[in-house]
């Protein structure tokens, strides 16, 4: 099955400064890559996605990245902001035969953006 | 997007009784669903697949018959945990999509279970 691995396990930056958080997949018929924002005690919220027929994409201070050759894909947080404080998770899933988009998750990147 | 509740959002309960947790998606029909357990500082493990009118989909070392799943209509799914114990104490999160080709799937906000 898929395996997804996501580091750094915590990140403390600036506010103002720039965060990138990094997943490597292991599957390499998954074609969907989500990104999730969990606050303490509350669910994930998408913040954004990713297909494997898109290389980047972008929304406004957050960009996905991927690679599909090394399997690796990342999120990038521009001019953090305190409120960016949070648990983000990255997570993978394939199209196609009894999964109906199972996703897997990677292990949750600590964010801590000091004023 | 698209917005999934679940209630009750927090409870407690005694060890040896069950428990039942809803989840709902409110705008949309989620053919499939998700549940979810997350232990403290650790990540969403997956705990099974529920499709509409038909029976739940178990990942591997999940007790079916601890964890009862019913997605009876097409915006409701339960999870009733029978015989809670402590060790069952946890935050349990749905997500919902709905279909195949789709792939976004939103969460539910979560709830706390504590067995004392």
């Amino acid at each position: 099955g898929e395996n997804v691995e996501q580091h750094p396990s915590t990140l403390s930056v600036q506010e103002g400064d720039s965060a990138v958080i990094k997943c490597t997949y292991s599957d390499s018929a998954s074609n969907y890559f989500p990104w999730y924002k969990q606050e303490l005690g509350k669910g994930p919220q998408l913040i954004i996605d990713i297909r494997s027929n898109v290389g980047e994409k972008k929304d406004q201070r957050i960009a996905v990245t991927l690679n599909k050759t090394a399997k690796h894909f990342s999120l990038h947080i521009t001019e953090t902001q305190p409120e960016d404080s949070a648990v983000y998770f990255c997570a993978a899933s394939r199209a196609g035969g009894t999964s109906y988009g199972k996703l897997t998750f990677g292990q949750g990147t600590i964010l801590t953006v000091h004023p | 997007g698209a917005v999934v509740s679940q209630h009750p959002s927090w409870v407690i309960c005694k060890s040896g009784t069950s428990v039942k947790i809803e989840c709902r998606s409110l705008d949309f029909q989620a053919t499939t669903m998700f549940w979810y357990r997350q232990f403290p500082k650790q990540s969403l493990m997956l705990m099974a697949t529920s499709n509409e009118g038909s029976k739940a989909t178990y990942e591997q070392g999940v007790e079916k018959d601890k964890f009862l799943i019913n997605h009876a209509s097409l915006t409701l799914s339960t999870l009733t945990v029978t015989s809670a114990h402590p060790e069952d104490s946890s935050f349990y999160i749905c997500s919902a999509h709905s279909g195949n080709v789709v792939r976004e799937q939103y969460f539910g906000p979560g709830t706390r279970l504590t067995v004392t």
